[in-house]
């Protein structure tokens, strides 16, 4: 049982590049999220769905598209990378109310 | 929306002592309070939570604290070893049903 599985784990983009992030999760959950760790700053939520078919923005979803390709899978597109958007990234999936399992996260450097 | 503050940011304490890190929160309509451990390098991991009609959760060397008039739940290790050390973080649902993140505390168990 992998939970929640992130690809790449680690990249580095020039500023104005563009990439997506891959996640894929096997527990059955409907709701996955996409969140941003910075020192000091905790966890912030990008976008989320809560079902397949359907995505939101969260806190901070400037800069960014998400893609909910179906149950298992649900990725985040950097369109044209910033400096501003160096970070890890986690995604993360649940059922409704409950908790999210998180995947192992993606190392992102835009220089 | 709602605020979550998280004291102390770090925490050194001796192997056997226990350690108390808390976390307030503004949005009296918060019902789910979970906490995570973040290990250098990994992804958070649900480690324990607690809903809005419990006042106590245990679970081994672990327990979780609300108080809801107060607005504010707190986390218990009793007999700290070693691989306590990481970084531990409470998060709150907001009035979407989404969770909002404390800041961390880095807590540093010492032999």
């Amino acid at each position: 049982n992998a939970g929640v599985t992130q690809t790449p784990k680690f990249q580095v983009l020039k500023t104005g590049q563009s990439m997506t992030l891959q996640c894929a999760q096997d527990m059955n959950h409907n709701s996955m999220y996409w969140y941003r760790q910075d020192p000091g700053m905790g966890l912030r939520l990008i976008y989320y769905s809560a079902s397949e078919g359907t995505t939101d923005k969260g806190e901070v979803p400037n800069g960014y598209n998400v893609s909910r390709l179906n149950k298992r899978e649900f990725s985040l597109r950097l369109e044209s990378a910033a400096p501003s958007q160096t970070s890890v990234y986690f995604c993360a999936s649940s059922v409704e109310g409950g908790g999210p399992t998180f995947g192992s996260g993606t190392r992102l450097t835009v220089v | 929306g709602e605020n979550v503050e998280q004291h102390p940011s770090t925490l050194s304490v001796q192997e056997g002592d226990s350690a108390v890190i808390k976390c307030t929160y503004s949005d009296s309509a918060s019902n789910y309070f979970p906490w995570y451990k973040q290990e250098l390098g990994k992804g958070p991991q649900l480690i324990i939570d607690i809903r809005s009609n419990v006042g106590e959760k245990k679970d081994q060397r672990i327990a979780v604290t609300l108080n809801k008039t107060a607005k504010h739940f707190s986390l218990h290790i009793t007999e700290t070893q070693p691989e306590d050390s990481a970084v531990y973080f409470c998060a709150v649902t907001d009035s979407w049903g989404k969770l909002q993140f404390g800041a961390g505390t880095q807590v540093v168990v010492t032999p």
